[in-house]
């Protein structure tokens, strides 16, 4: 019955490396979200879309592609890890744009 | 685009005091103001929030005000208990619909 899902929890890889991480909702919304929480805690939206849609792509590296197959599902991709990748990514979603967010469990990356 | 400032980044008070987070922002048009609580190692969790034309809002301990002439709004804690030991984010919706963060308040809570 968890409303927002992630996968794995915990990534540790090696620099260079390809990785991917899973997110699934099963609360019907229309907008899902990934955010990066580096170590000061501050929480950077990454990018979000709406009903498949990408609507909104931050200034992130190319590096990482967002895919999304249906709307209950937005997997995130990340080409050639680099150290400053270490992060919790947090996928989250919404009934709209905007409104209030569900946080997933967090995928802590560390990239060594 | 929407900018969101949050005092203080680190706020300790002593269990039974108030604490009181303060954020601003810089966008007029922002109408949905939430505040999220992350305790260690968890997920962000929306405790309240406040639309554009509500003043005040209350749940419980926990209450936010909104001041849109100023463009700034706060949450108030009372009665804090340890439980309440957390980092404590606003957000502002911009208005075509992103959300903006704060930086976030670490809040500790002594016994």
């Amino acid at each position: 019955d968890t409303a927002v899902s992630q996968t794995p929890k915990y990534l540790v890889t090696q620099m260079g490396n390809d990785k991917s991480i899973k997110c699934e909702q099963n609360l019907g919304h229309d907008t899902m979200y990934w955010y990066k929480q580096d170590s000061k805690k501050f929480l950077k939206i990454m990018f979000s879309y709406n009903n498949k849609e990408l609507i909104i792509n931050e200034t992130v590296p190319n590096r990482f592609s967002p895919k999304s197959p249906d709307k209950a599902h937005l997997n995130l991709h990340i080409n050639s890890l680099e150290l400053g990748d270490s992060a919790v990514y947090f996928c989250a979603s919404s009934q709209e744009m905007g409104n209030e967010q569900f946080f997933g469990p967090g995928t802590r990356l560390t990239v060594l | 685009g929407e900018n969101v400032e949050q005092h203080p980044s680190t706020l300790s008070v002593q269990e039974g005091d108030s604490a009181v987070i303060k954020c601003t922002y810089s966008d007029s048009a922002s109408n949905y103001f939430p505040w999220y609580k992350q305790e260690l190692g968890k997920r962000p969790q929306l405790i309240i929030d406040i639309r554009s034309n509500v003043g005040e809002k209350k749940d419980q301990r926990i209450a936010v005000t909104l001041n849109k002439t100023a463009k700034h709004f706060s949450l108030h804690i009372t009665e804090t208990q340890p439980e309440d030991s957390a980092v404590y984010f606003c957000a502002a919706r911009h208005g075509w619909g992103k959300l903006q963060f704060g930086a976030g308040t670490q809040v500790v809570v002594t016994p």
